[in-house]
């Protein structure tokens, strides 16, 4: 199947700085791509659609100017977390599908822990 | 509001026997299910899908149901093997499998004893 690369695999940082997470889709070229956050023991939740060449779409309640997006090209999405925050700390997971009526390939996901 | 529930935050079953994991959903827009098989610190990994005009998609042990009129779906794995053992979630999309992301449930871990 198709797959979809995400680095780091996990990340430490301190409070106040910024964190950035790659999403690549390694044989194949999406121009959608999507981000999703999982807390313990919780469902995964779509966070923003990433869109290649325009403005992600965030879902409610998910803040923009913390949550940057970038999809620079139809392999590549990145997510800055901007003034990481302890509950920040949480796993963010990326995926991508390889064309609109295929199933969706998720990344290995990031572990991320603000101290 | 939860529009995708797994209802069943844990399941045991006996190695050999048939797992059925069950999801329900309250969006009579969703038009396309999956299933995705996750194990702790990974992504979730692509098991199966059902478009909404089928009841039925089978593919080796893994074989999905779905009843529309109940906002119903399960998962059957059979016969169960130990690296079945993981975390299943069950999403759902409203566009086909299309542009949008996914819905998801909370999950099950299904725990294969030997």
């Amino acid at each position: 199947g198709a797959v979809v690369s995400q680095h780091p695999s996990w990340v430490i940082c301190k409070s106040g700085t910024s964190v950035k997470i790659e999403c690549r889709s390694l044989d194949f070229q999406a121009t959608t791509m999507f981000w999703y956050r999982q807390f313990p023991k919780q469902s995964l939740m779509l966070m923003a659609t990433s869109n290649e060449g325009s403005k992600a779409t965030y879902e409610q309640g998910v803040e923009k100017d913390k949550f940057l997006i970038n999809h620079a090209s139809l392999t590549l999405s990145t997510l800055t977390v901007t003034s990481a925050h302890p509950e920040d700390s949480s796993f963010y997971i990326c995926s991508a599908r390889p064309q609109l009526d295929s199933e969706a390939f998720f990344g290995q996901g990031t572990r991320l822990t603000v101290v | 509001d939860q529009q995708v529930k797994q209802n069943s935050p844990s399941l045991s079953v006996q190695e050999g026997r048939i797992s059925i994991l069950n999801c329900d959903y309250t969006n009579s827009m969703f038009d396309y299910f999956l299933w995705y098989k996750k194990y702790p610190a990974e992504g979730p990994t692509f098991l199966i899908s059902i478009s909404s005009i089928k009841d039925k998609n089978e593919d080796g042990r893994f074989t999905v149901f779905l009843n529309k009129s109940a906002k119903h779906l399960s998962l059957h794995i059979v016969p169960s093997q130990p690296g079945d053992s993981a975390v299943y979630f069950c999403a759902a999309s409203d566009s086909g499998g299309g542009a949008d992301g996914l819905t998801f449930g909370k999950g099950t871990h299904l725990i294969i004893q030997p």
